[in-house]
């Protein structure tokens, strides 16, 4: 597989379930991305990871825990979630983190959570 | 702190017209301004980025331009097509980060 790719493609998940989405890029970048896309708003960026450290945190809740093995794979573990935190998830990667990298997204999951 | 707006929001064009989409920000001490294509629940494809030092760019059918000093993008499609029909957002990165800010998007229809 080339690009990065995102599983599942679509979860839909109660508020006492705990899930977890997966991210692989096979670009031989150093930086992943976790973002949300929510209805009507624009994309928020959630956490950075650049060679495997966790380099932004942009105020997201607990119940949200990203993992980062390596520089090839990006976790999102998710436990008692609301059903406000239904959205499109997208995992993105960039050769360093840098400003002037372009990011590369896949193509998401969708979460429901009821 | 960085807002990005986009406008149209929505924007509905018979095939064969050119058309330009409109990006504003509220700092303009940026590094770079990138737009983005999102096909229907799919994730986001990088169309063109533009330095801070550069005015334009061009891909094909799709040429963007940015001036800095009135913190302003445009996207501009010649010659659109159905297969144009996508959400096109423009990001660009905080100062001093590379947290990336983006639009709310345009959604563009090309009617055939």
């Amino acid at each position: 597989e080339t690009g990065v790719t995102q599983t599942p493609r679509h979860l839909v998940m109660g508020m006492t379930n705990k899930k977890s989405l997966k991210c692989e890029q096979h670009l031989g970048h150093n930086a992943m991305y976790w973002y949300k896309q929510s209805a009507k708003k624009p994309l928020e960026l959630m956490f950075v990871y650049n060679f495997k450290e966790q380099t932004e945190n942009n105020s997201v809740p607990s119940r949200f825990s990203p993992e980062c093995p390596n520089s090839s794979h990006l976790f999102l573990h998710l436990h008692t979630l609301q059903p406000e935190d239904s959205a499109l998830y997208l995992c993105a990667s960039s050769q360093s983190g840098g400003r002037t990298d372009t990011q590369y997204f896949g193509p998401g999951t969708r979460l429901t959570v009821l | 702190k960085q807002e990005v707006t986009q406008i149209p929001a929505a924007l509905s064009v018979p095939e064969g017209e050119n058309l330009v989409l409109n990006c504003s920000f509220t700092d303009s001490a940026i590094y770079n301004l990138q737009w983005f294509r999102q096909d229907p629940g799919k994730g986001l494809t990088s169309l063109l980025l533009i330095q801070s030092s550069q005015r334009e760019q061009t891909s094909g059918r799709l040429n963007a331009s940015l001036d800095k000093s009135s913190g302003r993008s445009t996207l501009y499609i010649a010659a659109s097509q159905p297969g144009d029909s996508a959400t096109y957002l423009c990001a660009v990165p905080t100062s001093g980060t590379y947290k990336y800010i983006f639009g709310t998007g345009t959604r563009l229809k090309v009617l055939a």
